[in-house]
């Protein structure tokens, strides 16, 4: 079965640090893979997303992630983290037979702090 | 803005009682999903409806069955709740872009 594994839980992390949160996902064909965030109150939302092509993704906010097929891995960086991307971050995956069915990963809590 | 609006934010209910969650979009799309999220698990899928009348199991869907009636209501049943269902659930809906998934703020469900 495929399955997606976020490596952190929490992370702490000070203003203006650079961040990469890891993800690796177990399937051996093509795949799609996105990251969501959810902010504090907030409903969960599309971050960025890979298809195919350039490796490198950018998303909102200034984050971006890059997917290497030989480690199976798909990480979420960005070079400098504010206080307000405080929230949690959800790696995931497509799964074959379509219909837009995601397999998330537990998920990231990351906390910034001024 | 698409909306997706879950009709309770917090329930809470005695174990063996009847359930209904409730889920409306109002973008006319075509896929709808039950998610649960429980802490260090994230994201389950239980039951995903492609069209009305429509729907497929998710990863989980023991103890609970769906019902979309019409193309922007989807409802989550949880036929005799038990303790082991208390959990944050979600519902999504979704057009055809891949991955574009619209998710509602979720109601926390707790079973008693």
């Amino acid at each position: 079965a495929q399955s997606v594994s976020q490596h952190n839980h929490h992370v702490i992390l000070s203003e203006a640090a650079s961040l990469e949160l890891g993800c690796n996902y177990s399937y051996g064909g093509t795949v799609n893979l996105f990251w969501y965030v959810q902010y504090p109150g907030q409903h969960l939302q599309l971050l960025l997303k890979y298809f195919s092509g350039d490796p490198l993704v950018k998303g909102i906010k200034g984050f971006e992630a890059e997917f290497i097929k030989s480690k199976f891995s798909f990480n979420l960086r960005k070079p400098s983290v504010q206080w307000s991307d405080t929230a949690e971050y959800f790696c995931a995956v497509i799964r074959s037979g379509g219909y837009n069915k995601l397999i998330f990963g537990a998920g990231t809590r990351l906390a910034v702090h001024p | 803005d698409v909306k997706v609006t879950q009709s309770s934010r917090y329930l809470v209910k005695r174990t063996g009682e009847k359930v209904f969650l409730e889920c409306v979009q109002d973008m006319d799309h075509e896929n709808m999903f039950w998610y649960r999220q429980d802490p260090g698990l994230g994201l389950r899928l239980i039951y995903f409806s492609y069209d009305v009348k429509m729907k497929e199991k998710g990863d989980i869907p023991e103890g609970y069955s769906v019902s979309r009636e019409k193309k922007e209501r989807f409802s989550l049943i949880l036929e005799s709740a038990s303790t082991n269902q208390t959990s944050m659930y979600l519902c999504a809906s979704s057009l055809y872009q891949i991955g574009k998934l619209f998710f509602g703020s979720g109601t926390q469900l707790s079973v008693l």
